[in-house]
């Protein structure tokens, strides 16, 4: 089945330390993008790429980085950067002119 | 101001009614809306999209678009208890790259 994976579904880390959420998808989109959601804020776009190697910043990168190596996978690393990392944390795909589709996402928890 | 706006609500209806779901937006050159449906502890899935002005139907859904008055709606008719989530609104922004989420409005169905 063509889809969206994110892996882990939940993940718990020590404040201070870097942590890379997994996103890969096999629907041949050619861009993916990273959401957060906190209770009460909807979602924040964080980092998207619309082709391989190229991504750019979304409304509140700071504290985050990605990569695009491969048209499957869409990494997205948390660094200690990031002052409130504890979020729900959304992976994307589209096709050209198709709507976004989401994978499961990631609770991430930081103490 | 904000860039997609819902009222948070919780909205409750009872069983069989017509729920009424509301969204603004403030970029004039935004193209392309949509509805999504998110359960508790669950990523969005889409359930409409829109992409001129008018109505658009499918199955139980409408969603109606008026681009002049900025305006973007959802009803659910015949409204089941599993209709009860939160609905986001999302609306393509930066020409299209990118989806603007709004906080989304919490629908409850009673019995």
């Amino acid at each position: 089945d063509g889809g969206i994976t994110q892996s882990p579904k939940y993940l718990f880390r020590k404040e201070g330390q870097n942590v890379t959420l997994s996103c890969e998808q096999n629907l041949n989109h050619d861009a993916m993008y990273w959401y957060r959601q906190d209770p009460g804020q909807g979602l924040r776009l964080i980092y998207y790429s619309q082709i391989v190697n190229d991504f750019q910043k979304g409304d509140i990168a700071e504290g985050y980085s990605v990569s695009r190596e491969k048209k499957e996978s869409f990494p997205l690393t948390v660094t200690s950067a990031q002052k409130n990392p504890t979020a729900f944390y959304l992976c994307a795909s589209r096709g050209t002119s198709s709507p976004l589709h989401f994978g499961n996402g990631t609770r991430l928890t930081v103490t | 101001q904000k860039e997609v706006e819902q009222n948070s609500g919780p909205l409750s209806v009872p069983e069989g009614a017509i729920a009424s779901l509301n969204c603004t937006y403030s970029d004039r050159g935004s193209q392309s809306f949509f509805w999504y449906r998110q359960y508790s502890g669950k990523s969005p899935e889409l359930i409409m999209s829109i992409y001129s002005n008018g109505d658009k139907e499918d199955g139980r859904f409408t969603a109606q678009l008026n681009k002049a008055s900025q305006y973007v709606s959802l009803l659910i008719r015949d409204s089941q208890p599993s209709d009860s989530a939160t609905y986001l609104c999302a609306v393509g922004t930066g020409g299209g790259n990118k989806l603007t989420f709004g906080t989304g409005t919490q629908l409850k169905v009673e019995l």
